[in-house]
């Protein structure tokens, strides 16, 4: 089994681009996907299969991966956006998460 | 439209069990895995295993094995997970979550999240 590595805290001025990791030895055979959660909120889908949006999902919300990383982009963010994000993968038939980060927007 | 509903909380003590409860509606329920996610407060996101509501088949990790069942009512198209023998460390919110695509898929994403049951232990 693989452990999935956030950073912490992530903080974006309104507008910019932001872009958080997730790292895990598995990752580069194994799909992400991310979640944002808001205080008080479910988790909402955001990305799967690395780098697929559902639909409704804004198209300033994008994935993708590089070896054992996966990264969410988040361009031209909005004061919306702050939040919790959490990366997700399967291994050995397990689900694991990664342990989130806040982003926050200055 | 697709949605799992969830009712708010429980309060229990130490040693006791309790069963959540997941209603789905909106879509086959006998169609779709459901699996089960915990969050402990201001902590992050831990699976607890899926359920086949078609078949009452279950896949819970060996951390939970022995302590937590999950079962299903087809004819209310409602899931349900219970947890024995709690601790103060089982005090999370408790969702239950839809995998992405009819059937298994390995690899499957949650696309539908329920609200969640705030489970309090504490003496």
């Amino acid at each position: 089994s693989f452990d999935l590595t956030q950073p912490t805290s992530v903080s974006v001025s309104p507008g910019q681009t932001v872009s958080i990791t997730c790292s895990g030895g598995g990752l580069g055979t194994e799909y992400a996907c991310w979640y944002q959660q808001k205080p008080g909120q479910s988790p909402v889908l955001l990305i799967y299969q690395d780098n697929r949006r559902p639909s409704g999902i804004p198209e300033r919300f994008s994935g993708s991966y590089s070896g054992n990383t996966a990264t969410l982009t988040i361009s031209g963010t909005q004061a919306m956006d702050e939040a919790d994000y959490y990366c997700q993968a399967w291994n050995s038939g397990t689900v694991l998460f990664g342990g989130g980060t806040k982003l926050t927007v200055l | 439209q697709v949605q799992l509903v969830q009712f708010g909380a429980e309060a229990k003590k130490p040693g006791a069990s309790v069963k959540v409860s997941c209603k789905a509606s909106g879509y086959t329920f006998t169609g779709y895995y459901l699996h089960w996610v915990r969050q402990a407060p201001g902590q992050g996101l831990e699976w607890m295993g899926w359920i086949n509501p078609n078949s009452g088949g279950t896949d819970i990790p060996q951390k939970f094995q022995g302590r937590v069942t999950m079962t299903r009512d087809t004819s209310t198209s409602t899931a349900y997970m219970e947890v024995g023998r709690l601790t103060s460390g089982d005090t999370a919110v408790y969702y239950c979550a839809r995998g992405q695509f009819p059937g298994f898929t390995y690899g499957d994403a949650f696309d539908v999240w329920g609200q969640g049951t705030m489970v309090t232990v504490s003496s």
